[in-house]
């Protein structure tokens, strides 16, 4: 079994600030991190992909970071907005054989304008 | 299709009931997976497909969950005899490939509901 953390569980910020929350994992076996975007009433959206120990992806005003040796990743949101407003997930593969991924339970990031 | 499609979107039940959820994936996608998200709880895995098989059912929580895939596409879940324990949100997902770098497309889910 994967254990899969997400801190915090929840987060309230005010529009224009900046956030970050957390994923950690087992720094042993990593293969690679998935983060997704989950917005109420819709579809869990895929973010990044990262592979590699100091990887660092960019999408607009979020970007990710990973460390693999301690075994955690940071979600940055910048200027946060209404419609940053979701649930996210990070998730990781259970084996090096097919990608069944292993959800944490999400940072549920709500935003007010 | 151009994305995942679930069906229904809502269901609401009489325990003891059977029901049946649809998963139709994106053309071309061989892998497909079902998750259920239970209030309070995370995502959690219940079967995996490639093709037509499903190597991985590892996560189906009682015989009284079932799942096929016929002609590597659409897909279908049953729950028979439902129980209260049984309502959450039943996601479907498809991938292009099966590596670990290959992530989701979801659809938007079937809420269900046993009263």
């Amino acid at each position: 079994i994967l254990n899969v953390e997400q801190s915090p569980q929840s987060l309230h910020v005010q529009e224009g600030d900046s956030t970050n929350f957390t994923c950690s994992f087992p720094s042993s076996n990593f293969y690679a991190l998935h983060w997704y975007r989950w917005e109420t009433a819709k579809s869990p959206e895929a973010l990044f992909v990262m592979t590699l120990n100091g990887d660092e992806k960019k999408k607009g005003r979020i970007s990710a970071t990973l460390n693999t040796k301690e075994g955690y990743s940071y979600l940055y949101i910048k200027g946060s907005q209404p419609e940053d407003s979701a649930t996210y997930l990070c998730a990781l593969p259970m084996n090096s054989g097919y990608s069944t991924l292993t959800f944490g339970k999400g940072t549920m990031l709500l935003v007010s304008p | 299709g151009a994305g995942v499609s679930q069906s229904p979107s809502n269901k609401v039940t009489e325990k003891g009931k059977d029901v049946e959820l649809r998963c139709d994936p994106i053309s071309g996608h061989t892998a497909l997976y079902w998750y259920r998200q239970s209030l309070g709880q995370g995502l959690e895995f219940l079967i995996y497909f490639q093709g037509n098989s499903a190597p991985d059912k590892s996560g189906l929580p009682s015989d009284r969950f079932s799942a096929e895939r016929t002609g590597g596409s659409v897909s279908t879940l049953t729950i028979q005899r439902t129980q209260q324990e049984d309502s959450a949100v039943y996601l479907c997902a498809s991938s292009s490939g099966t590596g670990t770098i290959y992530g989701y497309t979801f659809g938007s889910g079937t809420r269900l509901t046993v009263v």
